[in-house]
């Protein structure tokens, strides 16, 4: 069935780094790619979505490229802040299948500090 | 704010006991979604409803079950509860059937003793 598979965490970083999340999934057809963000206290809430190969999410400074050949959407941001503390869920849902469900990735949790 | 509403957002009750949480979607959403989540199996599919209708089933244990009803809130039942249930429980909506483009509420944190 369709998965993903994300980087176990927790990753702890400081202010202005760059952060890298790996995100990889298993589908048959042509999944649709997302990533999810969930802040202490909330509800998740998307992030960026990819539909095709090539095409790239961007959202709050992060961005994510639908990669078909390596089966990824890994989860980048050129600088962080301490307000991006939170847990990112990489998911994926395949568009006309029967399989309405969207499948999440098991989470990682990103700390920045200050 | 994601406009999709959940009751109760805390609720601490005892083993073997029955509860049902609700939730309220987006105007104009009619599928809806719930989702459990827990420190040791992460976020786990529950059950999907559309329009009324049952549309994919997850994770969900025989004890559990749900239903959307005509105005389209959904009700997540609860039942011969196990120290093991307590969780967040989600509820997210959606316009329509085949979008990954969920809105999620705030949750229900079950706590059972």
């Amino acid at each position: 069935g369709n998965s993903v598979t994300q980087m176990e965490g927790p990753v702890t970083l400081s202010e202005e780094a760059f952060l890298t999340i790996n995100c990889t999934y298993t589908a048959t057809g042509y999944p649709s790619l997302f990533w999810y963000v969930q802040y202490p206290g909330e509800g998740l809430q998307l992030l960026l979505k990819a539909t095709k190969a090539d095409d790239k999410g961007s959202n709050k400074g992060f961005e994510a490229t639908y990669r078909k050949e390596t089966t990824s959407f890994h989860l980048e941001k050129g600088s962080v802040q301490v307000s991006d503390s939170a847990v990112y869920f990489c998911a994926l849902n395949r568009l006309g299948s029967n399989d309405y469900k969207l499948s999440f990735g098991a989470g990682t949790t990103v700390t920045v500090r200050a | 704010d994601s406009g999709v509403t959940q009751t109760p957002k805390h609720l601490i009750t005892a083993t073997g006991q029955r509860v049902t949480l609700r939730c309220s979607p987006r105007s104009g959403d009619l599928s809806v979604y719930w989702y459990q989540q827990s420190l040791d199996q992460g976020l786990q599919f529950l059950i999907q409803y559309y329009n009324g209708e049952e549309r994919a089933k997850g994770n969900i244990l025989e004890r559990f079950s749900a239903q959307q009803f005509p105005d389209l809130h959904s009700e997540l039942n609860l039942s011969s509860l196990e120290l093991g249930d307590s969780a967040l429980y989600f509820c997210a909506s959606s316009v329509d059937l085949n979008t990954g483009e969920l809105f999620f509420g705030e949750g229900s944190r079950l706590t059972v003793l």
